[in-house]
């Protein structure tokens, strides 16, 4: 079993949809839990963080940590094309800096 | 503040061949990380280093794979020989003081074995 499960898609929605999506974790130590966004031929770039488990909200962007049962979630209110993109769930044991554990990634496509 | 910067962007090389990426920080950010993120697949550990020493490598392929950050700046990842298998994404990912979340990537370099 892999450390992130990530269901790689790809996700099609009309622009202006609310989008989910998900990843689950087998290592309870995971204390951060970050989510970042891929354009095609970039480099990934943060969207939010997480401390533990709750909810996190920024401007369109929810993220929610729901530690007993070991799922993340970002959901995304009001979809634009330009969130077209792959969301990449990753996680973390603690805030000294170690690596981050990615899942696989899920694509995007808003149609406008 | 200027991004991570790598090169080359793209190579194509044959297998057997080798080949070598180079990575430039954000100014001040200590710690540097190497991921391969091969197609289809999220980014992968290959190296951390704190400075110009290494925190972590144990993923890195060592009988093909070397990186280096001389002076706790710039760093050089090497691939030799290269197999079919090593065509990937390279990502080069810089962080400061902040936590493990803030690391910021570099565009990366793609690389095709042929």
């Amino acid at each position: 079993q892999k450390e992130v499960e990530q269901d790689p898609g790809p996700l099609s929605v009309p622009e202006g949809a609310i989008v989910s999506l998900n990843c689950t974790y087998s290592n309870s130590a995971f204390q951060y839990f970050m989510w970042y966004r891929q354009y095609s031929r970039k480099g990934p770039e943060l969207l939010m963080y997480t401390y533990s488990s709750g909810n996190k909200e920024d401007g369109r962007f929810t993220a929610q940590v729901d530690k007993s049962s070991k799922y993340i979630s970002l959901f995304i209110r009001d979809s634009q094309p330009s969130d077209s993109a792959t969301y990449l769930c990753a996680m973390s044991y603690n805030q000294a800096g170690t690596a981050l554990i990615f899942g696989k990634g899920t694509t995007l496509s808003v149609s406008s | 503040e200027a991004g991570v910067a790598q090169s080359p962007r793209y190579k194509i090389i044959e297998k057997r061949q080798s080949v070598a990426f180079w990575c430039n920080p954000i100014s001040g950010h200590a710690t540097l990380y190497w991921y391969q993120q091969i197609l289809g697949q999220g980014p992968k550990l290959l190296i951390q280093f704190q400075n110009n020493g290494v925190v972590d490598d144990s993923q890195l392929p060592k009988d093909r794979f070397s990186a280096e950050r001389l002076k706790g700046v710039d760093s050089t990842l090497k691939i030799q020989p290269a197999k079919l298998e090593d065509s990937a994404v390279y990502l080069c990912a810089s962080r400061g003081q902040g936590g493990a979340y803030e690391q910021y990537f570099g565009p990366g370099t793609r690389l095709t074995v042929t």
